[in-house]
């Protein structure tokens, strides 16, 4: 158990739904960093979050956005969602926003899209 | 740009073989890191081992064994005397470089699925 959870655990919804994943980082770890997994394009870096505040984008479309809350927790939001939005979203969580951190990861939301 | 290779798509093997799951990366960062990751068929991302880029010191941990080589770009994962609970795809990862702005992002490879027959 990495101590990140992440919650649902499944999520099934429609085109053009939008859903909230949520992360829980372990204690004390200040930077949470979202992925998707997806079969053609792997897993690939979507947003990094420190301490609140935006710190990093990766190849996140503009249908997603994310936020961190005061309490750290944060919460992906996926909208207008299409069939290619299918995938295993990861959630990690690191002590600061460092190179030098081992980001350890949650459990994943499996998304499906029909 | 930076990237992370990992050519060997499946590797299948019997019970007790020794066997090794190759990683080459792309950087022009002079200090970087690099780690492991397990998924096993459950599906939670397993860290393994960091390694930076100035340790180029083999590491074995039990069965596993770690060997990176700065010259040739590459960070080699050995499983030896595997076992059927082995089974899992494998990630090597690269900590993102200070160009572009990202902050410690990963570059995972596409990954190594690895089966271990009884």
């Amino acid at each position: 158990d990495s101590g990140v959870t992440q919650t649902p655990k499944h999520l099934i919804t429609a085109t053009g739904q939008r859903v909230t994943l949520r992360c829980s980082p372990r204690s004390g770890d200040l930077s949470v960093y979202w992925y998707q997994q997806s079969l053609d394009q792997g897993l690939q870096f979507l947003i990094q979050y420190y301490n609140g505040e935006e710190r990093a984008k990766g190849n996140i479309l503009e249908r997603f956005s994310a936020q961190q809350f005061p309490d750290l927790h944060s919460e992906l939001n996926l909208s207008s969602l299409e069939l290619g939005d299918s995938a295993l979203y990861f959630c990690a969580s690191s002590p600061r926003t460092s190179r030098t951190d081992t980001q350890y990861f949650g459990p994943g939301t499996r998304l499906t899209v029909l | 740009a930076q990237k992370v290779t990992q050519a060997q798509t499946e590797i299948s093997v019997v019970e007790k073989e020794d066997v090794t799951l190759d990683c080459v990366y792309e950087t022009r960062d002079t200090t970087y890191y690099l780690f492991w990751y397990k998924q096993p068929p459950s599906g939670e991302l397993v860290f393994l081992i960091r390694r930076n880029s100035f340790d180029e010191q083999n590491e074995i941990s039990g069965r596993y064994s770690w060997n990176f080589q700065k010259s040739t770009s590459s960070f080699n994962f050995t499983i030896t005397a595997s076992q059927v609970v082995d089974s899992a795809v494998y990630f090597c990862a690269l900590s993102g470089g200070w160009d572009g702005g990202s902050q410690g992002n990963l570059i995972f490879g596409k990954g190594t699925k690895l089966s271990v027959k009884p």
